[in-house]
């Protein structure tokens, strides 16, 4: 079975840039898995930030983006504020309308 | 502004079935543009995709899950639902049901806030 695979944990200075990952356990995230990237905050819901690789939600600002960086996807926060942190998931497409969600990163803002 | 809310017994026990609904408000739940689906998150852990249904009732599952899922949707009510039979500990979760946005790519783009669902006797 394939797994999705993130940085458990990561820390960024107020201010700083910061990317995450989101690898296969086996073979190479493309666009053809349409990676798509949630933030979730301690007792909050989800929320959507980038979907199709690099396309920002609603809403969402500019400081978040997606790319493909080498075999992974990832998500890049610029100028990171003390509210960004919070659990960050990545979603693939796995095709047949199926979808993995990564372990999540637990960023943390200090 | 659309929202889903999840509603279910906050307790089953082993070996029963676990049974939630949601309730979609500030639209309709048979658009022809979307998916709902139900996504779970055990205590200190990560996202789990469950499944999606379409307003027809076509239905899509995570592979690990089928043999025990089925999603079902009731358009005069505007809700859909989730059945998860032969729980244990592992199903205790936080279930989430989710709207999966119009066109193509797909994504997860309205939530509930979740319903809290422990397996215990």
């Amino acid at each position: 079975q394939t797994v999705v695979t993130q940085e458990p944990s990561f820390s960024v200075s107020p201010g700083g840039t910061v990317t995450l990952t989101c690898g296969l356990s086996s073979g190479s995230v493309s666009i053809n898995y349409y990676p798509s990237w949630y933030q979730q905050t301690p007792g909050q819901a989800p929320r959507a930030l980038i979907y199709s690789t690099n396309i920002r939600s609603s809403g969402v600002p500019d400081r978040f983006s997606g790319s493909i960086l080498g075999n992974k996807a990832a998500l890049t926060i610029t100028g990171a504020q003390a509210d960004d942190e919070s659990d960050y998931y990545c979603v693939l497409y796995m095709g047949s309308a199926i979808w993995v969600f990564g372990g999540g990163t637990k960023l943390t803002v200090l | 502004q659309l929202q889903l809310q999840e509603s279910g017994p906050g307790l089953v026990k082993p070996s029963e079935t676990l049974s939630l609904t949601c309730t979609v408000s500030g639209g309709s739940i048979s658009s022809s543009t979307y998916y709902w689906g139900w996504i779970r998150q055990p205590p200190g852990k990560g996202l789990e995709w469950i499944g999606i249904i379409y307003y027809s009732g076509s239905t899509y599952y995570n592979p690990s899950l089928e043999s025990r899922v089925t999603i079902s949707v009731d358009t005069s009510k505007n809700q859909f639902s989730l059945k998860l039979t032969s729980v244990t500990a592992a199903d205790t979760a936080l279930y989430y049901c989710a709207r999966l946005s119009s066109g193509w790519p797909h994504y997860f783009d309205y939530w509930g806030q979740g319903t809290l669902v422990t397996v215990s006797s």
